[in-house]
């Protein structure tokens, strides 16, 4: 178990739709990064927090955003979903954000399927 | 643009036989860190490589760096069923702060 809580474990949606995603970091952590896994991506970097702000962004579609809350935990918000975002979400957690922060730890994952 | 670019994407081999997995990176780094996925689940954290030439091993699993060559193996002794799994590699630079860039996962199952 690696202290990083996601929920919902498993959602299922359709077209258009609007889903959120959570995630309560490690105890102590301030980072909080979103990737995605599909089949013909991999693991892609969307987004990550530290404490509360925006601090990197990747390849996170305008229809997806987030936020960390003052009690660091974190929402992922996906709309006007489509087939293509079925996928695993997975939020990681980290003590910092530089270069010499250590490891990220990672949940479990949130596999959306859109119908 | 980091390209991190794992060989082979699929690896099959019998219990009890060695192999390696290779993990290439196109930019300097000296942090370089493997995960392990089983189907479905959640990646898991095997090793962290911080510095060029650096040798890390649990049971059957031994990781090095090469960061010259921007180059890591995971190399694995003797394997044993359990460690079918995908295995992932994944570089932090510099520039990038603490994010990682992930390669494309090698799944490996081992026969008995």
């Amino acid at each position: 178990d690696s202290g990083v809580t996601q929920t919902p474990k498993h959602l299922i949606t359709a077209t258009g739709q609007r889903v959120t995603l959570r995630c309560s970091p490690r105890s102590g952590d301030l980072s909080v990064y979103w990737y995605q896994q599909s089949l013909d991506q991999g693991l892609q970097f969307l987004i990550q927090y530290y404490n509360g702000e925006e601090r990197a962004k990747g390849n996170i579609l305008e229809r997806f955003s987030a936020q960390q809350f003052p009690d660091l935990h974190s929402e992922l918000n996906l709309s006007s979903l489509e087939l293509g975002d079925s996928a695993l979400y997975f939020c990681a957690s980290s003590a910092g954000t530089g270069f010499y922060t250590g490891e990220l730890f990672f949940g479990e994952g949130s596999r959306l399927t859109v119908l | 643009e980091l390209k991190v670019e794992q060989n082979p994407l699929f690896l099959s081999m019998q219990e009890g036989k060695n192999y390696t997995i290779y993990c290439n990176y196109s930019t300097t780094s000296d942090r370089l860190y493997w995960y392990r996925q089983d189907p479905g689940k959640s990646l898991e954290s095997l090793f962290v490589l911080l510095s060029n030439g650096a040798v890390k091993q649990e049971g059957r699993l031994m990781a090095s760096l090469d960061t010259k060559a921007r180059l890591s193996t995971l190399h694995i002794t003797a394997a044993v069923h359990d460690l079918s799994a995908t295995y992932f590699c994944a570089v932090k630079l510099v520039t990038s702060g603490s994010r990682l860039t992930f390669g494309e996962g090698t799944q490996l199952t081992v026969n008995p």
